[in-house]
């Protein structure tokens, strides 16, 4: 039983275009949500979170979007550059029982 | 630069051997996990520890048991390690009791034959 869920196991943007990848979520107690990317050979590293209280946070070409109603985050990076390629995690994290649950990850492919 | 460091790259592991992986982070924090990454399956949590000494499982601790005698230092032992235990291993590290803005060590690739 996933609670966090990224549908789509890759995606294939050019460069210069925007790239949006997608969360969803089933638990309705968590309060933060994350987004982590990761390259080869190395750990995930923290790229942008948002609180439940929010429905945006934007970190220069990264925004995150957040619809509680539809348990329902993205990632929007804008414009895409080749670096971005990587796989991306979404997280949530329920800060009361100390857990934060991690989605299958979506690889980007930005292609230039 | 703050660093969270495991001991191995790549292990090669018996089944039925005992292992052992090691994670030492530099940063003072209190928390630190071990999560391991299956194709499909994103990261699970195995173990995490909010204090020397204490410790709490995750949601796949079967198989698995840890160890945190110093603050910097949370190790993974797998008491008999069996083929569906091959996997990547990533240890992390957070100030945060919530575990918010983990940072994460490169991984260890345990393959077990």
């Amino acid at each position: 039983d996933q609670q966090v869920k990224q549908n789509s196991p890759s995606l294939s943007v050019q460069e210069g275009r925007i790239s949006i990848l997608n969360c969803d979520y089933t638990n309705s107690m968590f309060d933060y949500f994350l987004w982590y990317k990761k390259y080869p050979a190395e750990g995930p590293t923290f790229l942008i979170s948002i609180s439940s209280i929010k429905d945006k946070n934007e970190d220069g070409r990264f925004t995150v979007f957040l619809n509680k109603s539809a348990k329902h985050l993205s990632l929007h990076i804008v414009p895409s550059q080749p670096g971005d390629s990587a796989v991306y995690f979404c997280a949530a994290s329920d800060t009361g029982g100390f857990k934060t649950i991690f989605g299958a990850g979506t690889r980007l492919f930005v292609k230039a | 630069d703050v660093k969270v460091t495991q001991s191995s790259r790549y292990l090669v592991k018996r089944t039925g051997e005992k292992v052992f992986l090691e994670c030492v982070q530099d940063m003072d924090h209190e928390n630190m996990f071990w999560y391991r990454q299956d194709p499909g399956l994103g990261l699970r949590l195995i173990y995490f520890s909010y204090d020397v000494k204490m410790k709490e499982k995750g949601d796949i601790p079967e198989g698995y048991s840890v160890s945190r005698e110093k603050k910097e230092r949370f190790s993974l032992i797998l008491e008999s390690a069996s083929t569906n235990q091959t996997s990547m291993y990533l240890c992390a590290s957070s100030p945060d009791p919530t575990g918010l803005g983990y940072t994460f060590g490169s991984g260890t690739r345990l393959t077990v034959v």
